[in-house]
């Protein structure tokens, strides 16, 4: 099943917000293979954290990455009206497959 | 300048069949493993199949198991999804994207503009 994620958090201008994204031992917990996706309305997905931390050319360092245990956290600093979106964390698994979360809206207020 | 560009969608009747194609450029095709993810109208994304830059780990989501089937050609530059026995459940935007590594690690760096299948009578 998809890894645990809230449906929506919301933040003013500034501010930071954190999203949480839960699983188990049989993936987010067993590798560090998450990644975190921003996705705007009607465009393709964006990868903004790989590998639990590690940020791609190009992407903010407003946005980073973290893990404890099972939960993963994506936490953006100094939100920004173009940080509205829908973000998707995934996580490789112990079958060798990917399976994603099932995705949070962030509005920003 | 990576490209992924998917081809193939379209109307198809259940139980039918469609291959998707995805033809890359700008990057090394042969030093990636790649993935086919996809996207219901309005829903969340849903990983579908991965395979690795030698074809050598092929691996798939339970719901696509046993009817769908990804397929490399490094000389080509491009990426296949053979789907059959296809389900109003299938109807959705497939993504051709890229790994960030050799191997399937689900860090998925580009992606396509989504080519959309859907699947009804």
């Amino acid at each position: 099943s998809a890894l645990t994620q809230p449906a929506s958090v919301s933040g003013s201008p500034g501010q930071s917000i954190t999203i949480s994204c839960t699983g188990s031992s049989s993936d987010v917990g067993g590798y560090n293979y998450v990644s975190w996706y921003q996705q705007h309305p009607g465009k393709a997905p964006k990868l903004i954290i790989y590998d639990v931390t590690n940020r791609p050319s190009g992407i903010s360092n407003r946005f980073s990455g973290s893990k404890s245990g099972s939960t993963a956290s994506l936490t953006i600093s100094g939100l920004q009206a173009e940080d509205e979106a829908d973000f998707y964390c995934s996580s490789y698994t112990s079958a060798s497959t990917v399976i994603f979360g099932g995705g949070t809206k962030l509005t920003v207020l | 300048e990576v490209r992924l560009v998917e081809s193939g969608g379209g109307l198809v009747q259940p139980g039918r069949s469609l291959r998707l194609s995805c033809s890359a450029s700008g990057f090394t095709f042969d030093d990636y493993a790649m993935h086919w993810v996809r996207q219901a109208p309005g829903k969340g994304l849903e990983w579908v199949s991965g395979i690795s830059w030698n074809s050598y780990d092929i691996v798939y989501a339970d719901s696509v198991q046993g009817r769908f089937t990804i397929s490399r050609d490094n000389a080509k530059n491009s990426l296949y999804l053979q789907m059959d026995s296809l389900r109003p459940e299938d109807t959705a935007f497939y993504y051709c994207t890229k790994d960030t590594a050799t191997m399937i690690t689900g860090g998925f760096d580009y992606w396509g503009q989504e080519t959309l299948v859907t699947v009804s009578s």
